[in-house]
């Protein structure tokens, strides 16, 4: 299936901070999605993007559909102790059953 | 109502039992998931039901078999697991395929 490349794997940043990180992929997506997770917790889903160069804001949180269709962002701004967690981004396409795929996961630290 | 239930919250198996997992929305979603997730990594996909039906089923293990009783209910049933099956179970709905909602998952031990 297709991979999800998802950046950067770890951060470590003071509150107050603002955050990006990102996803792509070498295929096109019809569908991004963000999600946090909290430890032994399932997935919360954060933005759901649909269109190419689509911005959305969800709070202190905006995510972009690229253009090209093969990347995404995900920024947050001035964090929060509870930001705390791991950010997954997941795409799905048509042309895989609309399968939902996820990136590996941000793992985020924020220190007070 | 936008909730995805699973039962029990955690689980301690031995190799030789038998156990099920159970999941329940009330969304009125067409598709439900089971996902596998192991620790620091993303979820894996492992089966998919549709309108009812078994619609992908991801090379799992005979060991793992799912049910899906009817539209708002999906069981795991387990047997004869490994200790490498320990991992968060996720159940997850969806309407359209584009937005999973997921439950808070079952972490399942082996011994």
């Amino acid at each position: 299936g297709q991979q999800l490349n998802q950046s950067p794997q770890s951060m470590f940043i003071q509150e107050g901070e603002d955050v990006s990180m990102n996803c792509t992929s070498s295929s096109i997506f019809n569908t991004w999605l963000w999600y946090k997770q909290d430890p032994g917790e399932g997935p919360v889903l954060l933005i759901a993007l649909y269109k190419a160069g689509e911005l959305t804001s969800n709070g202190r949180l905006t995510a972009q559909f690229g253009i090209t269709r093969k990347d995404s962002f995900l920024n947050i701004s001035a964090s929060i102790p509870s930001d705390v967690g791991i950010y997954f981004c997941a795409g799905s396409a048509w042309y895989n059953n609309n399968d939902m795929r996820f990136g590996a996961g941000t793992r985020l630290t924020v220190k007070p | 109502d936008t909730e995805v239930t699973q039962t029990p919250k955690h689980l301690v198996m031995g190799m030789t039992n038998k156990k099920s997992l159970k999941c329940e929305q009330h969304m009125g979603h067409r598709a439900m998931y089971w996902y596998k997730q192991k620790a620091k990594k993303p979820p894996e996909l492992m089966f998919v039901y549709s309108y009812e039906k078994l619609s992908i089923n991801e090379s799992v293990p005979s060991r793992f078999s799912p049910e899906c009783p009817n539209s708002s209910l999906l069981n795991l049933h387990l047997h004869a697991l490994q200790p490498e099956d320990s991992a968060l179970y996720l159940c997850a709905s969806s309407q359209d395929s584009e937005k999973l909602f997921f439950g808070s998952g079952t972490q399942l031990s082996v011994l």
